[in-house]
């Protein structure tokens, strides 16, 4: 079963970098994913495709702070320079052609 | 420039049928490899997939909803409908509709919510 699993919370000091952390399901692991912010009472934008090489393709206007990586079955993205605005919900998610799957969702919290 | 926008009734009582529409710009629902899909959150919770139909017609559903869940699509107006059966307080929720061009979500919609109560 394609499952992805992401910790609930994260936090950290603006100006400093966050690497959160999707991981895909056993015998998943060379899915591609995307990883999806949500910013307070706002609906998802996508931010950014990764690979399972590790190569990333972000969305348009996405900053140079956001950068995504691979390792194994997990899937990173990391944001350095940490702003207040980055305090926000991000997902993860992948698909096949029959579905489309989401993580359970990191809340930032920037202090 | 893409964009989705939901619409649709935001109260509905247990037990009727909702439906909602997708209307999209930017982009053709006919062209090879895209895809619309719908998604919901519960307040206060992750995102769920619902339901997704392609160019091509081709349509797949979440299998803990697949009963209850039927996607369409009009090319020629540029909308996506859903329609959920049966509907129940706990399917409070906010409903987006979301683009998918080769892969991944690429676009999504600002979200409606939907209220379920009598």
């Amino acid at each position: 079963q394609l499952v992805l699993t992401q910790s609930p919370s994260a936090s950290a000091s603006l100006g400093t970098s966050v690497k959160l952390t999707c991981t895909l399901s056993s015998g998943h692991s060379g899915y591609a994913i995307a990883w999806h912010q949500q910013q307070p009472e706002k609906g998802p934008r996508f931010l950014m495709r990764v690979n399972g090489e590790g190569s990333h393709n972000k969305g348009d206007g996405i900053p140079d702070r956001f950068s995504g990586s691979s390792s194994g079955a997990e899937r990173y993205l990391t944001i350095s320079s940490l702003q207040s605005e980055d305090e926000a919900d991000y997902y993860c998610q992948t698909w096949d052609p029959g579905m489309w799957v989401f993580g359970g969702g990191t809340k930032l919290t920037v202090l | 420039q893409i964009t989705l926008k939901e619409s649709g009734p935001t109260l509905v009582k247990p037990t009727q049928t909702l439906t909602l529409t997708c209307t999209f710009s930017g982009f053709s629902l006919s062209t090879s490899g895209v895809g619309v899909g719908w998604i919901r959150q519960p307040p206060g919770k992750a995102l769920q997939w619902l339901a997704l139909i392609y160019w091509n017609d081709e349509k797949r559903y979440s299998p803990s909803l697949r009963s209850r869940l039927t996607i369409t699509k009009d090319t020629s107006k540029n909308q996506v409908v859903l329609t959920m059966t049966n509907m129940d307080p706990v399917d409070t929720a906010t409903y987006y509709c979301a683009q998918r061009l080769n892969g991944p979500i690429d676009y999504w919609g600002q979200g409606t919510l939907v209220t379920v109560s009598s």
